[in-house]
C-alpha cells in the first residue's frame, strides 16, 4: 500500500524568506505522480505543483519548486520569497499510474500548516 | 482542466436529518471521488463514483450512511444521512484531469462545510 508522510504539522516563515516543506512517500510502483496542493481558509484545494516520477528534472512554478529524490522517496516543496497569501495548509499527494491511466484516487499526507508572518 | 461546481457551500443541519451535496463538472469524467475532511485533518476518501455502476466505498464508510448517485458523466451527489455532530466536516468532490502529462492532475470542488447541531 502506498503511504504519504508529512512530518511537519506546522511551520512558520517570515515574509520574503524561503521555507521548505517535507514529504516522503512509500510505494513499489515505478510510474506515478506527486503533487503539492494548497488549501487556504477558503477550503478550496489548489494545485501548486506536480512532478512525474520519470521526469528527472525538478518541477518549478514561479516561486514554488520541488526537490524530488526518487531513490529516497522524498518530495519536498520550497517556497521562495514567501508572501502573506501563502498562508495555508499544504498537502502532499500521490497517485500511481497504470497503462490505462490512473489507479484512482489521490493519497494524501496529513498536511503542514504554514503561516507567513509579516 | 475541468471546473467543478459544488453546492451547497455550507449548511447547518439538525441531527437526524439528511443533506445532499451536488457536484457538477463542466466536462465528462469517468470517475468522481468524494472526500471528507474533519476539522484540522487531511482528506479521507469516502467513495469512488463511476457512471452506471454502484459506488465503491472505502473501509469505514457505508452506502446506507453515504448514498451516492452518478446519473451521468458530469454529475454526482453525496447524501449524508441521519446526521450526528460527528458528521460535521468539509465534504469535497474531485475528478481526475487526464490528458497531456504537463496538465495531469485532480480538480476539486469548493467544498461543503457541514455543521450538525
Amino acid at each position: 500500500a502506498q503511504t504519504v508522510t508529512q512530518s511537519q504539522p506546522e511551520m512558520s516563515v517570515q515574509e520574503a524568506e524561503t521555507v521548505t516543506l517535507s514529504c516522503t512517500y512509500d510505494t513499489s510502483e515505478n510510474n506515478y505522480y506527486l503533487f503539492w496542493y494548497k488549501q487556504p481558509p477558503s477550503r478550496q484545494m489548489i494545485l501548486v505543483i506536480r512532478q512525474e516520477a520519470y521526469k528527472q528534472q525538478n518541477a518549478t512554478e514561479n516561486r514554488f519548486s520541488v526537490n524530488f529524490q526518487k531513490a529516497a522517496k522524498s518530495f519536498s516543496l520550497k517556497i521562495s520569497d514567501s508572501q502573506l497569501g501563502d498562508t495555508a495548509m499544504y498537502f502532499c499527494a500521490f497517485v500511481a499510474l497504470n497503462y490505462g491511466g490512473s489507479q484512482g484516487n489521490l493519497i494524501f499526507g496529513k498536511g503542514t500548516k504554514l503561516s507567513v508572518k509579516p | 482542466s475541468a471546473v467543478i461546481s459544488q453546492k451547497p457551500s455550507r449548511d447547518i443541519c439538525q441531527r437526524g436529518t439528511s443533506l445532499t451535496i451536488q457536484c457538477q463538472v463542466d466536462s465528462q469524467v469517468t470517475m468522481m471521488f468524494w472526500y471528507r475532511q474533519q476539522p484540522g485533518q487531511s482528506l479521507t476518501l469516502i467513495a469512488t463514483a463511476n457512471q452506471g455502476s454502484e459506488a465503491t466505498y472505502e473501509s469505514g464508510f457505508v452506502i446506507d450512511k453515504f448514498p451516492i448517485s452518478r446519473p451521468n458523466l458530469t454529475f454526482s451527489t453525496l447524501t449524508v444521512s441521519n446526521m450526528s455532530p460527528e458528521d460535521s466536516s468539509i465534504y469535497l468532490c474531485s475528478v481526475e484531469v487526464s490528458g497531456l502529462w504537463w496538465d495531469y492532475g485532480y480538480t476539486f470542488g469548493s467544498g461543503t462545510r457541514l455543521t450538525v447541531v
